[in-house]
Parts: structure tokens; sequence; C-alpha cells
């Protein structure tokens, strides 16, 4: 089945507790890209990777971190959470660039910092 | 870099009748404009888009509008049941061209609510 998978799907941690999302796709998809849903803001771009070894900035990128080292996978890495990156977060995938090729999401991934 | 004004951010109607949600976009080079739906728990699901060289998009009962000039874009469900009861999200993007960016930035959502 094609899809995109996120894990943990629901996390609480402490502040300055490194830890990472992983997102992975199995549709050999080139875009991948990381949102963040908070109440009234909507979604917010955080990172996303237009191909293996190549990442860009979206709207919100500030204390967070990407890697893409293989194309499956795209995991977001926050090296000192802090509470006001508590939000629900998407991963998403899609052929190839998002003007020309539907975007796929993952579930989600609640995360909350105390 | 782009910003997009959604309204109305909550949105009532009675079932049958028609729902309109309006965008408005600031960048001039953005080009492609897509709409996602999501349902309550559920993840965001593209469900229409469309692209600076037509002015309008029908995929049954649902339609897009763009007016480039204005930098405006519009989403019109007719005919609603209640399963279109959910948050819409209106986003923007440059066509993306080969080379630079090629991110996404959305309105902040509008509660659409079917009443029976």
């Amino acid at each position: 089945e094609a899809q995109v998978t996120q894990n943990p799907r629901y996390l609480i941690t402490v502040t300055g507790k490194k830890l990472t999302v992983t997102c992975s796709q199995n549709m050999n998809h080139e875009y991948m890209s990381w949102y963040r849903q908070d109440p009234g803001l909507g979604l917010r771009q955080i990172y996303y990777s237009m191909n293996v070894e190549v990442t860009d900035k979206g709207d919100v990128p500030e204390g967070y971190k990407v890697s893409r080292k293989e194309k499956r996978n795209f995991p977001l890495i926050l090296e000192s959470p802090s509470p006001n990156q508590t939000s629900l977060y998407f991963c998403a995938s899609s052929f190839r660039y998002i003007s020309a090729y539907e975007q796929y999401f993952g579930p989600g991934t609640r995360l909350t910092v105390t | 870099g782009e910003n997009v004004e959604q309204h109305p951010s909550t949105l009532s109607v009675q079932e049958g009748d028609s729902a309109v949600i309006k965008c408005t976009y600031s960048d001039s080079a953005s080009n492609y404009f897509p709409w996602y739906k999501q349902e309550l728990g559920k993840r965001p699901q593209l469900i229409i888009d469309i692209r600076s060289n037509v002015g309008e998009k029908k995929d049954q009962r649902i339609a897009v509008t763009l007016n480039k000039t204005a930098k405006h874009f519009s989403l019109h469900i007719t005919e609603t049941q209640p399963e279109d009861s959910a948050v819409y999200f209106c986003a923007a993007t440059p066509l993306y061209s080969g080379g630079g960016a090629d991110g996404l930035t959305f309105g902040k959502g509008t509660h659409l609510i079917i009443q029976p």
C-alpha cells in the first residue's frame, strides 16, 4: 500500500531533550516536506527536500533540523525542544515538485513539550 | 515571502446551500493554488487545485476560481452535504521551473459547518 508513515504518533517530552520524528514514504517520491499545525495558525511549512541531500527552509525553520540521506526517509530533528514547539506535525511527499504533483500527507505526530 | 489570507475562519451553512471560501495572496510569482480538506482528526487531503493559466476549474460539486489581477482565488461548494463538514485550507506556490525554491504557503483555514 502506497503511504507516508510517521513515528511516533504521539510524544510527550521535556524541554531540552533531543528528539527525532521519523518520516518514510514507499512511493519513490522526490519531494518531502514537514509542516506544523497549530490552532488558528493553520499549516506552516518547516523544511522541505526536493531530492536526496537537497533541503530548503520553509516558513518556520527555527529550532528544527532535517536530513535527506535516503530518498524514502526525511527525519525531523529537534535538538533542544521548547514548549513553543508543542504542535501537530505532518510529513508529506510528492512525486516531484508540488506545483505539478499531488502532495500526500502522513497521519501526523502530536508532540507535547513540557 | 508569500502571505496567504483566508476568510472566513468559520462558515456555517444549511445543508443543500452553497459555501464560498476566499483567499488572497501577496506574491505575484505564485501560480499554483491547491485546496486541502481536513476532516476532524485526519490528515489534509488535496481536493482541487488551479494553475494560473485558467480562471476556473470544476470537479462535480466543487469549483475554484482565480483572479490573478486581484490576487485572489475562491473555493465554491454547491449542494453542501454533511460530509463536507471539515476544515479547508488554501495554499499558494510559484510554478516550479527548475532551480530555486518550491515551498508552499497555506492560509489559516476555514472551519465549514453544514447544518442539517
